[in-house]
């Protein structure tokens, strides 16, 4: 099965510092999303690229966040300086062309603690 | 801001009975999703429903899009400890735009 895969599974880190998460789509996807998802608010949107451009980071705090697609093959996110409140579970998608029939395909989420 | 309101937020019932799942907005999706996520993985992809007063079955999972195309329902027949999870609608406002989720529904199935 195609999967999407994100590095690290877990980080635990200390207040600014800088992190940075990894997502290699699904091969043949062209659009990707990094999603965050806490108890309190849910999974919410902080970007999405299509055909590696960036469609969307009005979710994303500009201040401290970024997200880039240097490649087809590679998304990364990243946090500098990271606070205690950027502790999450970080998830980035992926999907194809006909998203609104197949979905979009999730990886299994960076896990982040900032201490 | 577009909302997408899920009810309940949590659910716990007995195995063998029915539940059901509402998610509603205020505006009009162009297509609307159902995920189940599983602790320590990412959402996975249950339905996607586009037209109006559509209904799809998956075995004793029955999802609905109402004639409006502004709510849907997940109805489980039956619900086994198999089907504890988290359950999360997602929709687009417009094709070929982003996807929005819903707070959730953590139902919890016991034996």
């Amino acid at each position: 099965d195609a999967r999407v895969t994100q590095t690290p599974r877990h980080k635990v880190t200390e207040m600014g510092q800088e992190v940075t998460m990894r997502c290699q789509p699904i091969l043949g996807h062209n659009t990707v999303f990094w999603y965050r998802q806490t108890m309190m608010q849910g999974l919410e949107l902080l970007a999405y690229f299509r055909n590696r451009a960036p469609l969307d980071d009005s979710g994303m705090p500009k201040d401290r966040f970024s997200a880039e697609m240097p490649d087809a093959t590679l998304a990364t996110l990243k946090i500098q300086p990271s606070e205690p409140r950027d502790s999450a579970v970080y998830f980035c998608a992926s999907g194809a062309d006909r998203v609104d029939r197949d979905g979009y395909t999730f990886g299994s989420g960076t896990r982040l603690t900032v201490v | 801001t577009q909302l997408l309101e899920q009810s309940p937020q949590f659910l716990s019932i007995q195995e063998g009975e029915n539940l059901t799942v509402y998610c509603n907005s205020s505006s009009v999706f162009s297509s609307l999703q159902w995920y189940r996520q599983e602790p320590g993985e990412g959402p996975v992809l249950l339905v996607t429903v586009v037209t109006g007063g559509e209904v799809k079955k998956l075995k004793r999972l029955t999802f609905q899009f109402g004639d409006a195309r502004k709510d849907s329902s997940l109805h489980i027949t039956a619900a086994q400890t198999g089907d504890t999870g988290l359950y999360l609608c997602a929709g687009r406002y417009n094709q070929g735009g982003k996807l929005i989720f819903g707070q959730g529904t953590e139902l919890s199935v016991k034996p």
